[in-house]
């Protein structure tokens, strides 16, 4: 069975760089089937995509946040990660990882338990 | 970008049916996919690409999708159906994955 799971601080400060990976178990990263996907939802909000990933490293990033936004593949560790720049109050959220199924259709079928991340 | 929108709340009695609508423009030209999200949890597929059920989702959930509108409807809704509801899309281009705002369904 598939699992995700977030990692990394749960409190950042304004200006600095929120960092988490996801790390992928009972099942391989290195599958062009799917793309991996970083998704937050701040608190009493919808959820907002971040972006993704494949398996070899093609990026698709949110055009908000492009220009603050790195997402990067493991596939050695099955782990994906999501490195924001320059963090302010709005980028406070739950930080969820989840796996991006493709064949056309484009659908998050699994998903990680989520991150709180607070910038103060 | 593409917009979808979802009624922000939605009420329903226990054993009544409940539906949720997602609208966007020509939105029955594209897949539509469900979650269901309960209080301090992670979404979970409920229906993919318009109506198909993912494996352990009751039949009681199901979704259409036709012109400006794609509707969730849950039947015979229990008390454990309490929960916020998303839609979402891929809308080929720039920011692809689209989330709608959001419905909280309450059971009454």
């Amino acid at each position: 069975q598939l699992q995700l799971q977030e990692s990394g601080p749960g409190l950042v400060k304004p200006s600095e760089t929120l960092s988490l990976t996801c790390t992928v178990s009972g099942d391989s990263i290195s599958t062009s089937e799917y793309y991996w996907a970083w998704v937050r939802q701040p608190p009493g909000k919808g959820l907002a995509w971040i972006g993704h990933i494949s398996f070899r490293g093609n990026t698709f990033y949110n055009t908000s946040l492009k220009s603050r936004l790195t997402i990067s593949v493991d596939t050695s560790k099955d782990q994906f990660s999501l490195n924001l720049t320059s963090v302010t109050a709005a980028d406070t959220a739950v930080y969820y990882c989840a796996r991006l199924m493709t064949r056309g259709l484009y659908y998050l079928d699994s998903w990680g338990r989520g991150a709180l991340v607070s910038v103060s | 970008s593409y917009v979808l929108t979802q009624p922000p709340s939605v009420s329903v009695a226990p054993g009544k049916t409940a539906t949720i609508t997602c609208g966007g423009h020509n939105i029955g030209t594209k897949s539509v996919h469900w979650f269901q999200q309960k209080p301090g949890q992670a979404p979970v597929l409920v229906i993919f690409y318009d109506s198909e059920r993912p494996s352990g989702i009751p039949e009681r959930f199901s979704g259409s999708n036709s012109g400006n509108t794609a509707t969730l409807t849950i039947s015979r809704v229990e008390a454990g159906d309490e929960a916020d509801y998303h839609c979402q899309v891929w809308n080929s281009g720039l920011d692809p994955v689209v989330f709608g705002g959001g419905t909280k369904l309450t059971v009454l």
